[in-house]
């Protein structure tokens, strides 16, 4: 039971561009979203996450956007550069749950072209 | 000044051996976390751990026993080595869970586990 869910396992735009990566997630609990980066050989690292009390969070190039509604939430990278190239994870959270536990989707891989 | 480091890195075993990964954080949190990346790089938590105390444990083999010496170590042994065992394992941390910022968990390289 996938309660996460990226369903584009790759995605390939072009240096300048703009990057859209999906996720969607079954479980109305959810209230705390997240997005990770993660490079070969190396640990996910920690990019921007976004509380169910929201709707947009921005930090520099990186804006993730969360539609409650939906289920859905997106990160937006603009303008994208080479060095963004990596495996993106959207992961949940339910606070109720007192415990911190992320569940995350399968990822991404993003690819930005020079 | 490696915020949550690993050892070690790699691992390569034969079924039914016993062996250990360890963890180490230095960024004063308190809660620790032991992720399985299977084969299909699904990140799935395994065990964490708060102040030394044991807070999630899914459905793990018992085979599997996290310990915490200290709120900055979580050390993972597993028993009896399979081969369905083979995976990347992932250590965590973060705040106090309830604190601001909390959800944000920091993740160590990983140990490559293989077992033949």
């Amino acid at each position: 039971d996938q309660q996460v869910k990226q369903n584009s396992p790759s995605l390939s735009v072009q240096e300048g561009r703009i990057s859209i990566l999906n996720c969607d997630y079954t479980n109305s609990m959810f209230d705390y979203f997240l997005w990770y980066k993660k490079y070969p050989a190396e640990g996910p690292t920690f990019l921007i996450s976004i509380s169910s009390i929201k709707d947009k969070n921005e930090d520099g190039r990186f804006t993730v956007f969360l539609n409650k509604s939906a289920k859905h939430l997106s990160l937006h990278i603009v303008p994208s550069q080479p060095g963004d190239s990596a495996v993106y994870f959207c992961a949940a959270s339910a606070s109720r749950s007192n415990t911190g536990k992320l569940i995350f989707g399968q990822g991404t891989t993003l690819q930005v072209k020079p | 000044d490696t915020a949550v480091s690993q050892t070690p890195k790699y691992l390569v075993t034969q079924m039914g051996n016993d062996k250990s990964i360890k963890c180490e954080q230095n960024l004063g949190h308190d809660t620790m976390y032991w992720y399985k990346q299977d084969s299909k790089k699904f990140l799935k938590i395994m065990f964490s751990y708060n102040n030394k105390e044991l807070i999630i444990n899914e459905t793990v083999p018992n085979r599997f026993s996290p310990k915490s010496p200290d709120k900055a170590h979580l050390n993972l042994h597993i028993n009896s080595l399979e081969l369905g065992d083979s995976a990347v394992y992932f250590c965590a941390s973060s705040l106090t869970i309830g604190t601001s910022g909390a959800y944000e968990q920091y993740f160590g390289p990983g140990t490559r586990l293989t077992v033949t």
